[in-house]
């Protein structure tokens, strides 16, 4: 089953302009959410990532905003820049029990952003 | 350092070949995970490690087995391809420690191509 739902599946963003890209999770057993960012051919490199205790985590150009009780996260990359273009990739981590330290991962958001 | 490399970063296969993809690290991780990569599904995990001698499986491990004899190696084998195994293979390692130093470095793919 699909425990983490990303969405948009594609974004297109002119240069400085905030692309947003939303996920939201079922499993309330997640500890840890990192968002993963792929250029292609290459593969996934960790971004930026937050803590469920947190509700935003900034870091240069690119936040996150986290809503522990609607169980949704979502990155938001200000003034975009073609530099940025990738598919972006949400992730949660499992917290305990057989299945500690796993990651489950959204569907993944191509990111265009047109000069 | 070479992080995470992966060998061979492309094969064709015919339906029935065997073949064995090769993750190495260099970064003395504890875990290991072997992740495939199909368009709109995200990255799925097929088995992972958590330690030398040991592993465990994923999420999607049916038509794939793995070893883990050396702490730096982690390998993949298909027995009998399948069409359906087309697919981007990713290896990924981390440390053994809790909190956000938990991050998975990730290999640059394996493309593999089965007719």
């Amino acid at each position: 089953q699909q425990q983490v739902k990303q969405s948009p599946q594609s974004l297109i963003v002119q240069k400085g302009g905030i692309s947003i890209i939303n996920c939201a999770y079922e499993n309330t057993a997640f500890d840890y959410f990192p968002w993963y960012q792929q250029f292609p051919g290459k593969g996934p490199a960790l971004l930026i990532a937050i803590r469920p205790d947190v509700s935003e985590k900034k870091e240069g150009r690119f936040t996150i905003s986290f809503n522990k009780s609607a169980k949704q996260f979502s990155l938001h990359i200000m003034d975009s820049q073609p530099g940025d273009s990738a598919t972006y990739f949400c992730a949660a981590r499992h917290a305990g029990g057989t299945s500690y330290g796993k990651l489950t991962f959204g569907q993944g958001t191509i990111l265009t952003v047109h000069p | 350092n070479a992080g995470v490399t992966q060998t061979p970063k492309f094969r064709v296969l015919k339906t029935g070949q065997s073949m064995t993809l090769l993750c190495a690290q260099d970064m003395n991780h504890e875990y290991m995970y072997w992740y495939r990569q199909d368009p709109g599904m995200g990255l799925r995990l097929i088995h992972y490690s958590v330690g030398e001698g040991t592993t465990a499986k994923g999420e999607v491990p049916d038509g794939y087995n793995v070893s883990r004899l050396k702490k730096q190696n982690f390998l993949l084998g298909l027995e009998s391809a399948a069409p359906s195994q087309t697919s981007v293979y990713f290896c990924a390692s981390s440390a053994r420690t809790s909190g956000e130093q938990e991050t998975q470095y990730f290999g640059p793919g394996t493309r593999l191509l089965v007719l």
